[in-house]
């Protein structure tokens, strides 16, 4: 079934530690994204990428990095997590010239 | 500021009671208005595209509408599995990313 899968579906991190979640689609979508959802907030943009090759800053990326070495996959990295990082982080896809963005099943992250 | 707002924040009905929900926004220029379906624990599920005041779109016991500063989405006899959280964002025109609202819960009771 065409989607968008993430990886892990949750994860506890003690503070200070590296991580990647892990964002693969195979809809051959140009763009992808990252969001953060928090309680009272909403849905938030971490980090974009319209092609692969190129990335950019959202409106909350901050401690949080990218990258986009093909179509397909589009990791994001904390490189040393802090409590603030808690979160549900929501992965997405939109084709070039379509502007509907589909979004993957969700990580939960709890950063202790 | 480009902005979002949706009410009310949470929303209880009736079986085949009916009623809007809706979004308030603020963008120098809109190129969409997007609503999402959000079920706990899972992804947003997309429902509809508006891009023009005037627009309208259905999808079974939904219908979306747009005007120049805010969109509704109306639900029709409503069933317990419409529970659920709704989202609308808006992507304004010349930049690269989505506004979403903080949401809409909903709750059908049988």
């Amino acid at each position: 079934i065409a989607g968008i899968t993430q990886a892990p579906t949750s994860q506890i991190l003690a503070a200070g530690r590296r991580m990647t979640l892990r964002c693969t689609q195979d809809m051959r979508h140009n763009a992808m994204y990252w969001y953060r959802q928090d309680l009272g907030l909403g849905l938030r943009l971490i980090h974009y990428s319209n092609t692969a090759g190129t990335t950019g800053k959202g409106e909350v990326p901050d401690g949080y990095s990218v990258s986009r070495a093909n179509t397909d996959d589009f990791p994001l990295t904390l490189a040393s997590a802090v409590p603030s990082q808690t979160s549900v982080y929501f992965c997405a896809s939109s084709d070039s010239g379509r502007d509907t963005q589909y979004f993957g099943p969700g990580t939960r992250l709890t950063v202790l | 500021e480009d902005q979002v707002t949706q009410s009310p924040e949470a929303l209880r009905l009736q079986e085949g009671e009916s009623s809007s929900l809706n979004c308030s926004y603020t963008v120098s220029g809109l190129r969409g208005l997007f609503w999402y379906r959000q079920d706990p624990g899972k992804g947003p599920e997309f429902l509809f595209t508006l891009y023009s005041a005037g627009e309208e779109k259905e999808k079974e016991r939904l219908k979306a509408t747009l005007t120049k500063k805010e969109s509704f989405l109306h639900i029709t006899a409503p069933k317990p599995e419409d529970s659920a959280t709704y989202l609308c964002a808006v992507h304004p025109k010349g930049r690269n990313q989505f506004y979403f609202g903080t949401g809409t819960s909903l709750t059908v009771i049988p």
